[in-house]
């Protein structure tokens, strides 16, 4: 079967460091997504690990490794304005006519505190 | 703002009816995706359609269809409905198949069945 875990919460304090984990078991694999979701918002797309290492955009942090089936966001200098819902989702087997199905995890709600 | 547009933002109908949501991809996007999201819940993948023709489909129930026109646009039709199909419905799309683990969601669609 194919599936994703992540924590389904996650508390952290305005300021600090998280890291929310994600791994996957799938029958093919082509890279690992990362998306944000406000309460009642659309999920907006945050980053893509086709390959092993660690992928900077300004405070958010993706990493990536493939022989343990595991990646992980890691946000820096917390903000409130970063609560919210965390999905990570896998790039998995080819379809047909170069269609990749895109695998979603349950997602991880980030609750921060002042 | 993501680019894809959803119409309507809000749907209020009765149990038994059948309802049509819109979709209109960024410029230039030829993929539309279909997701639902019930509350507190996680994304549930639908449908998929490239250029025209469906290319994926995940839990989606014979009572809904979709189908997407020439002018790229897509529409997901909802049939006998039942107080289970309250949820947001979000509409995704990214420029072609292979490039699905980065999409871009639409606003959304509230539905709720009464």
């Amino acid at each position: 079967g194919q599936s994703l875990e992540q924590p389904s919460e996650v508390t952290a304090v305005e300021g600090a460091i998280v890291q929310i984990n994600c791994t996957y078991q799938t029958s093919g694999f082509y890279g690992l997504s990362w998306y944000q979701q406000h309460d009642g918002g659309a999920p907006t797309f945050l980053s893509y690990n086709a390959l092993d290492g660690l992928e900077e955009t300004g405070r958010f942090s993706s990493f990536l490794s493939r022989s343990d089936s595991y990646g992980y966001l890691l946000l820096q200098e917390l903000q409130m304005k970063d609560s919210a819902s965390y999905f990570c989702a896998v790039r998995g087997p080819r379809t047909m006519d170069s269609n990749y199905q895109l695998i979603w995890g349950a997602g991880t709600k980030l609750i921060i505190k002042p | 703002d993501s680019g894809v547009t959803q119409t309507p933002k809000h749907l209020i109908t009765a149990t038994g009816q059948r309802v049509t949501l819109r979709c209109s991809p960024r410029s230039g996007d030829l993929s539309v995706y279909w997701y639902q999201q019930s509350l507190d819940q996680g994304l549930q993948f639908l449908i998929q359609y490239y250029n025209g023709e469906e290319r994926a489909k995940g839990n989606i129930l014979e009572r809904f269809s979709a189908q997407q026109f020439p002018d790229l646009h897509s529409e997901l039709n909802l049939s006998s409905l039942e107080l289970g199909d309250s949820a947001l419905y979000f509409c995704a799309s990214s420029v072609v198949p292979g490039q699905t683990y980065e999409q871009y969601f639409g606003p959304g669609t509230r539905l709720t069945v009464t």
